[in-house]
């Protein structure tokens, strides 16, 4: 089992719909989960960055750790097409290195 | 422009040939990864400074591989013999950690794109 699973997708929205990024993790000692954005031949972008469970919300960004069912999502509200791009969760523990799952392709449609 | 910087942004080389590339840091980040990724994959762990000393080397590094970080302050990553199977976008990354403080998160550079003939 790979330490970090994401759907590959492509996942494609027409544009305004609420769009759902999940990523599921194997190993429980992991503490801290973020979310990059990476564009076609782009470096990622940090999106998101949370500690322990629950949600934290940015602008039409919401993340959410759901650590008993080592789980957690990324929320886009009012999909834009420039939302378009490759979605990668990346989790870690202390001390140790970031481990970045596969990444969904997200597809906004006009 | 104050972000994590890459140089060159592609390189083509010929298999047996050596590359070597180069990563400018935010300039108050004290530590400094190296990524490979893949298409179609996420970026994967090959090793990381901080400050001078290189912590840590993934076995996804060869011994053809090696990385630098001689001042501290930019880095370079030298692929030897390069072959096919090189071709990948590496990826550079730095953050700023605190002896004892909380684990932060780490800014990307643009990468390099090498495609090995």
């Amino acid at each position: 089992q790979k330490e970090v699973e994401q759907d590959p997708g492509p996942l494609s929205v027409p544009e305004g719909a609420i769009v759902s990024l999940n990523c599921t993790y194997s190993n429980s000692a992991f503490q801290y989960f973020m979310w990059y954005r990476q564009y076609s031949r782009k470096g990622p972008e940090l999106l998101m960055y949370t500690y322990s469970s629950g949600n934290k919300e940015d602008g039409r960004f919401t993340a959410q750790v759901d650590k008993s069912s080592k789980y957690i999502s990324l929320f886009i509200r009012d999909s834009q097409p420039s939302d378009s791009a490759t979605y990668l969760c990346a989790i870690k523990n202390y001390g140790q290195n970031f481990v970045f799952g596969p990444g969904t392709r997200l597809s906004v449609l006009p | 422009d104050t972000g994590v910087s890459q140089d060159p942004r592609h390189k083509i080389t010929k298999r047996g040939q050596n590359v070597t590339f180069r990563c400018d840091p935010i300039s108050e980040h004290n530590r400094l990864y190296w990524y490979r990724q893949t298409l179609g994959q996420g970026p994967e762990f090959l090793t990381y400074f901080q400050n001078e000393a290189q912590l840590e080397k993934s076995r996804l590094l060869s011994d053809r591989f090696s990385a630098e970080r001689p001042k501290g302050s930019f880095s370079t990553l030298e692929i030897q013999r390069t072959e096919q199977g090189d071709s990948a976008m590496y990826l550079c990354a730095s953050n700023f950690l605190l002896a004892g403080g909380p684990q932060e998160t780490q800014y990307f550079g643009p990468g390099t794109r090498l495609l090995v003939l």
